[in-house]
């Protein structure tokens, strides 16, 4: 079992749709990153949290600590978010991210 | 801004042979960071550095080096590429420690051995 789950691993959505991506694990960490992958291949940082909640833009981030888990909102979905979106934690004492393998997400306008 | 910058972007090798996949930063980064993307599998950590002169191995370090003599520069090398090594490659950075701070990502280079 990966330390890092995340579902779904595809999702397709029509424009204006609020969207969901959960990620779980099952270490202790420090901290969880959220990343998108863009279609190029490029990867950006979005969110990195710890606890409680985190809003850019359209996108907000949540986790719970003792759930080990954590998710990611998208609300008025566009087709400019279409992308990959990467989950990874830090485990505690780690120097690393371990990452989840990546949910696929695709707005349709 | 130029960020994390990686070189090249993409390239062909032959089973055998060798070749130094380079990763430079301008942001004074301290840490850095190798990765491998797999077809439908998470980003592998192959070796990272948490300063000039320093390096460690991640998860999946065989068949690669590296070296950390500037601060600036991390790169890869692969001796014998073999047709395992396709793949994805990443390189990010950070200013301290993961669990502290965000990673920057460079735009990848797409690595086929043949």
């Amino acid at each position: 079992k990966n330390e890092v789950e995340q579902s779904p691993q595809n999702l397709t959505a029509q424009e204006g749709e609020f969207i969901t991506i959960n990620c779980s694990y099952s270490v202790g960490i420090s901290a969880l990153h959220w990343l998108q992958q863009h279609p190029g291949g490029g990867i950006v940082s979005l969110f990195m949290l710890s606890s409680g909640k985190k809003k850019h833009g359209r996108l907000i981030a949540t986790i719970n600590i003792q759930e080990k888990h954590s998710s990611l909102h998208i609300t008025a979905s566009h087709p400019r978010d279409s992308a990959v979106y990467i989950c990874a934690v830090s485990p505690w004492g780690a120097q690393k991210l371990v990452f989840g393998q990546g949910t696929r997400l695709t707005i349709n306008p | 801004n130029a960020g994390v910058t990686q070189t090249p972007k993409f390239r062909i090798l032959k089973i055998g042979q060798s070749m130094t996949l380079q990763c430079t930063q301008d942001m004074n980064h301290n840490y850095m960071y190798w990765y491998r993307q797999d077809p439908g599998m998470g980003l592998k950590l192959i070796y990272y550095s948490v300063g000039a002169g320093i390096t460690d191995k991640g998860e999946v370090p065989n068949g690669y080096n590296v070296s950390r003599s500037t601060t600036e520069d991390f790169p890869l090398r692969l001796e014998l590429a073999a047709p395992s090594q396709t793949s994805v490659y990443f390189c990010a950075s950070s200013y301290a420690r993961v669990s502290n701070q965000p990673q920057h990502f460079g735009d990848g280079t797409r690595l086929s051995i043949l």
